[in-house]
């Protein structure tokens, strides 16, 4: 079993519509959760982390932890054409010296 | 552009021989940690280095190997390539030890062995 699982998808939505992305996780000494979105051909950039139970809200984006469940989403409201990337969710320990990633969820909006 | 570096950007080599790739951290961030990403997989951790020591190591062999210098630009050596070596190579920079919320990453180096 993989530490990080994420549908591989490919997910399509239209413009404008709601993109949910999911992770589970299977450590649970991770402590932090973080979302990296991943364009064809270029290295990871980061869209938000989080660490407490709950919603994170950053413009579009709201990150969802439940670690009772060891769960992870990220939603993307209002998505864009532009939002079209692979999206990689990743979990830490306490030191964070050991990141681990899944696999990425390719989502494709159309316009 | 995260102001990370990584050169070269494409290396070819062969089974068997040893491969050195580098990266610049960003000005201001004393931690460098390389990940080993498959095509089509998510990257996966090989080694952190915090001012000039190892700090924490993913499930690579020794010949996976690397330095930090004085001013935290990083090297990775890889011994003995095989052919599942082949991957993009990225390095992340960061401030601080501890937890560490924000990484950012090179434009990776591509390594085909052959």
């Amino acid at each position: 079993q993989k530490e990080v699982e994420q549908n591989s998808g490919p997910l399509s939505v239209p413009e404008g519509a709601i993109a949910s992305l999911n992770c589970t996780y299977s450590d649970r000494g991770s402590q932090s959760f973080f979302w990296y979105r991943q364009y064809s051909g270029k290295s990871p950039e980061l869209i938000m982390f989080i660490y407490s139970n709950g919603d994170k809200e950053d413009g579009r984006f709201t990150a969802q932890l439940n670690k009772a469940s060891q769960y992870v989403s990220l939603l993307i409201r209002d998505s864009q054409p532009s939002d079209s990337a692979t999206y990689l969710c990743a979990g830490s320990n306490y030191n964070n010296n050991d990141m681990r990633f899944g696999a990425g969820t390719r989502l494709t909006v159309k316009p | 552009e995260t102001g990370v570096t990584q050169s070269p950007t494409h290396l070819i080599k062969t089974r068997g021989q040893q491969v050195t790739l580098r990266c610049s951290s960003q000005s201001g961030h004393n931690t460098v940690s390389w990940y080993q990403q498959a095509l089509g997989q998510g990257p996966q951790f090989i080694f952190q280095y915090y001012r000039e020591e190892e700090n924490g190591r993913g499930n690579f062999p020794p010949r996976f190997s690397g330095l930090q210098f004085p001013n935290y630009s990083s090297e990775l050596n890889v011994n003995a390539l095989e052919l599942d070596d082949s991957a993009l190579y990225l390095c992340a920079s960061s401030f601080g030890q501890g937890v560490i919320y924000e990484q950012y990453f090179g434009p990776g180096t591509r390594l085909t062995v052959t």
